[in-house]
């Protein structure tokens, strides 16, 4: 079965340092989320890529983010210059047909700054 | 701004009996609605969804949706000491807004 999968599985980084988390969407997916959940609290939303540019982001998702869909099944995460608070559990999620559809989740990177 | 209420639990429900998991939600209209399972330190795992009013059964789980009453429901039937986990409901939210907004979770136990 077709799955997201996601790398590093954990990165450990000092803070002011960039960081890029790397995913692999399901390969006839067209809509790609980033969620985020630090430890003990709820998912949040991120950001929503369709077509080649955001289509949705939150507060959250301030200018030490960005995303990149850098060649035709990679989706990247960068985070400029880290803090101690962006510590958390980083999700990537594909839907096929987005908008109001389902979406599967990858495995999560732990990304735990210094 | 938008929420997603559970009850954090923990519900503890013995094996082979039915477990029930609510979520109320604030956006009248949100479009879509989604049960995740999440087991400690791994992803959420989508067990159902459901867009209209009324049940949809999906093996032993079946979801209930109450838009009037902005309520939807999780049962599940016969449970096993697997079901053991933080369940989240998601809930898309509308006008074009298809970001989830997630709730706490509700952690069930099953007792064998």
């Amino acid at each position: 079965e077709p799955e997201v999968t996601q790398t590093p599985s954990h990165q450990v980084t000092q803070m002011g340092q960039e960081v890029i988390l790397r995913c692999v969407p399901i390969s006839n997916h067209l809509y790609f989320y980033w969620y985020r959940q630090i430890l003990g609290q709820k998912v949040e939303f991120l950001v929503s890529f369709y077509n080649n540019e955001i289509s949705e982001k939150s507060e959250i998702f301030d200018d030490q983010f960005s995303v990149e869909r850098p060649d035709g099944s990679n989706f990247t995460l960068k985070i400029r210059s880290t803090k101690l608070e962006d510590s958390a559990m980083y999700f990537c999620a594909s839907s096929g047909q987005g908008g109001y559809n389902e979406q599967f989740f990858g495995p999560g990177t732990r990304l735990t700054v210094l | 701004q938008k929420e997603v209420e559970q009850n954090s639990g923990p519900l503890s429900v013995p094996e082979g009996a039915i477990a029930s998991l609510n979520c109320t939600y604030s956006d009248r209209g949100s479009q879509s609605f989604f049960w995740y399972r999440q087991y400690s330190g791994k992803s959420p795992e989508l067990i159902t969804f459901i867009y209209s009013n009324g049940d949809k059964e999906d093996g032993r789980f079946t979801a209930q949706l109450n838009k009037a009453s902005q309520y939807v429901s999780l049962l599940i039937r016969d449970s096993q000491p697997s079901d053991s986990a933080t369940y989240l409901c998601a809930v898309s939210g509308s006008g074009g807004n298809y970001q989830l907004i997630w709730g706490a979770g509700t952690k069930l136990i099953i007792k064998p």
